[in-house]
């Protein structure tokens, strides 16, 4: 069975500040890993996802995370904050061999302040 | 489709009724998902397709909940003598791929009063 839990429904970063949105997951089996963003009124967006190969893995818009197996975390992270990345994210993560059922975090709501 | 389709956007319902939900995947993606996105939380599974067949309905909450795709393309999600509690968005998506993440639909937000 895997879970994830992510730490801190709410963030508040300055523009051009550093996003850090922290993961940390449980699985019984070598995970996958997702980031999805989703902004008011519409679908999950892929962010980026780790499945083998190199830990740190680089999203769309700037977004990169890095799987660390010995700390169970998956933290999400951008350089400079931007008023377009407000938005809700969630981590998830599927079984390997399987990778079929996704268990979402319960999201962070990121807000960006001028 | 450039995209996964899900009609309606807004189905309000009155409790005790009988709802459908439309989902139409990206062309040539066999696996199709379903989730349930209640406020404030996060998506949870429903079912998954592998083509025509429910290859895990472990997520569907009860037998009044349903889900079809009979020709390994459009999904149809049913509930029968829906309650207030099944007020939520459902979300669905699909995969080319298993492990190469999915692409979501827009949700229908189902309101039960």
């Amino acid at each position: 069975a895997q879970s994830v839990t992510q730490l801190g429904s709410h963030v508040s970063v300055s523009e051009g500040a550093l996003v850090l949105l922290r993961c940390n997951y449980s699985s019984s089996v070598p995970p996958y890993l997702f980031w999805y963003v989703q902004y008011p009124n519409q679908g999950l967006q892929l962010l980026l996802k780790y499945t083998t190969g190199a830990t740190l893995v680089k999203g769309i818009n700037g977004f990169e995370a890095e799987f660390k197996k010995s700390e169970t975390s998956f933290h999400l992270t951008k350089p400079s904050a931007h008023m377009s990345d407000a938005a809700e994210y969630f981590c998830a993560v599927s079984a390997t061999g399987g990778g079929n059922k996704l268990t979402f975090g319960t999201g962070t709501q990121l807000k960006v302040e001028l | 489709g450039a995209g996964v389709s899900q009609t309606p956007s807004n189905k309000v319902t009155e409790k005790g009724k009988y709802v459908e939900l439309r989902c139409d995947p990206i062309s040539g993606h066999t696996a199709l998902y379903w989730y349930r996105q209640s406020l404030g939380q996060g998506p949870e599974f429903l079912i998954y397709f592998q083509g025509t067949g429910a290859a895990d309905d472990s997520g569907l909450p009860n037998d009044r909940f349903f889900a079809v795709r009979p020709e390994g393309s459009v999904s149809t999600l049913k509930i029968q003598r829906t309650e207030r509690g099944d007020s939520a968005v459902y979300l669905c998506a699909s995969s080319s791929e298993v492990g190469r993440g999915y692409t979501f639909g827009s949700g229908t937000r189902l309101t039960v009063v």
